[in-house]
């Protein structure tokens, strides 16, 4: 199994919602990422979690909280989102979190903050 | 270059074409450069992973090249087909463990 999967596919949440978006690989793979995209925009790395553990923060605001329960798991809490943060939000994995590792990706959750 | 660098924006070419894309980066610091294909409405899907400078790689039509000291690489695609429409995304990896993405090539195979 190659997949990475992520849901909801879709999201619109106002201002004031909770949410959270969800992405599983069974890969055995030990990294797992968080990026966003904007429309026209390349992806933007915003979380590395590295067994399990969070390795890499890229200044993301707080309103943006990542979780990773285990190590096929990876969940993105969200919390008092601003219009701008709607976007693509891509979910990817790797074998470990060093550069030379392909990622996969997972088709995206499109989030709507209205 | 201090970013990572995509041209061209888009592309339009005939089926039976051939085409490449460039993807310009900084030279500084590299570890690895990475090639995705995106279709509309599927998920990005690595095509190579390239680590050392003069590193040419083959997937079926589909082939890659990379200079390092320069900071730039190919990928050619021979003889286009309509499934190869896609958008082709390049990413660079300038310390261990992060990429920085380009913006991509959008491609349409008119047939």
């Amino acid at each position: 199994d190659t997949e990475v999967t992520q849901t909801p596919k879709h999201l619109v949440m106002g201002m004031t919602n909770k949410k959270s978006l969800k992405c599983e690989q069974h890969m055995g793979h030990r990294a797992m990422y968080w990026y966003k995209q904007k429309a026209k925009k390349p992806p933007e790395l915003m979380f590395v979690y590295s067994y399990e553990k969070l390795s890499i923060n890229e200044s993301v605001p707080s309103r943006f909280s990542p979780e990773c329960p285990n190590s096929s798991l990876l969940n993105l809490h969200l919390h008092a989102l601003q219009p701008e943060d709607s976007a693509l939000y891509l979910c990817a994995s790797s074998q470990d979190s060093t550069a030379w590792n392909e990622q996969f990706f997972g088709p995206g959750t499109r989030l709507t903050v209205l | 270059i201090l970013n990572v660098e995509q041209s061209p924006q888009s592309l339009h070419v005939q089926e039976g074409d051939s085409t490449n894309f460039t993807c310009s980066f900084p030279s500084s610091n590299f570890y690895a450069l990475h090639w995705y294909r995106w279709e509309t409405a599927k998920s990005p899907e690595a095509l190579f992973v390239m680590t050392l400078n003069g590193d040419e790689k083959k997937k079926g039509r589909i082939s890659a090249t990379l200079n390092t000291k320069e900071g730039y690489s190919y990928l050619y695609i021979k003889g286009s087909q309509p499934e190869d429409s896609a958008t082709y995304l390049c990413a660079h990896s300038g310390s261990a463990r992060q990429l920085t993405f380009g913006s991509g090539t959008q491609l349409t195979v008119l047939p």
